[in-house]
């Protein structure tokens, strides 16, 4: 169990460019989220996937922004046309159980997104 | 959206003196959880405490949490420089609430 890995740790980009993230979960946890961290705030919840299912997103999650989770395993995140507001550190989680979350979860170190 | 506030937003204090931190949330919780983050890098769970509960303890933390006034707070006793960090309370809604909602966090500095 090597825990929550997110690739890459530090993207820097361009306005108006697509970026795409990675985050590989802990490997028999069914659930995995993604929230958006900016400087001094508490993390902000994006989406969440149960398996392979996206259950919940955001209002934060504009159409701009698109993650999967295919076979239930690693989840992308994908930000179209990214705009300087989008910089932020990007932040996934897993954890395991059914029905309400009764655990604690698991988060991976983040990517850091700049956006020039 | 933030469920809350933490208070307060920073404290500096000496080793070896204990650190409380307090957190308010607005809408019923199945559960309230306690994070750790230091600079720039990911979270790590602390403690969870389940809305039924009113005091929990983990080797020098100590969190108690009041639903009727929808508030909770963390003790560090005995306080280390490697306590210097961000700390976070998270929400688990009622209904089955399925993901964590975090408030603004106090930043915590331990000066030797």
């Amino acid at each position: 169990d090597t825990g929550v890995s997110q690739d890459p740790r530090h993207k820097i980009t361009k306005r108006g460019q697509n970026v795409t993230f990675r985050c590989d979960p802990i490997s028999e946890h069914n659930r995995l989220y993604w929230y958006r961290q900016t400087l001094g705030q508490g993390p902000e919840f994006l989406t969440y996937f149960q398996n392979e299912a996206q259950l919940e997103k955001s209002r934060l999650l504009s159409d701009r922004f698109s993650a999967e989770r295919p076979k239930g395993s690693f989840s992308t995140l994908e930000i179209q046309r990214t705009e300087q507001g989008d910089s932020a550190m990007y932040l996934c989680a897993s954890s395991l159980g059914w029905g309400g979350l009764n655990t604690e979860a698991f988060f991976g170190q983040g990517t850091r997104l700049t956006v020039v | 959206s933030q469920q809350g506030e933490e208070d307060p937003q920073a404290l500096s204090i000496q080793e070896g003196e204990n650190a409380t931190m307090n957190c308010s949330y607005k809408t019923s919780i199945n559960n309230l959880q306690w994070y750790r983050q230091n600079s720039g890098r990911g979270l790590v769970h602390l403690i969870l405490i389940r809305s039924n509960e009113r005091e929990k303890h983990s080797g020098r933390l100590r969190v108690t949490l009041d639903t009727s006034k929808k508030s909770s707070s963390l003790l560090i006793t005995a306080s280390r420089a490697a306590d210097t960090a961000s700390y976070f309370c998270a929400t688990v809604g009622t209904g089955g609430g399925n993901k964590l909602t975090f408030g603004t966090g106090t930043q915590l500095k331990v000066e030797l």
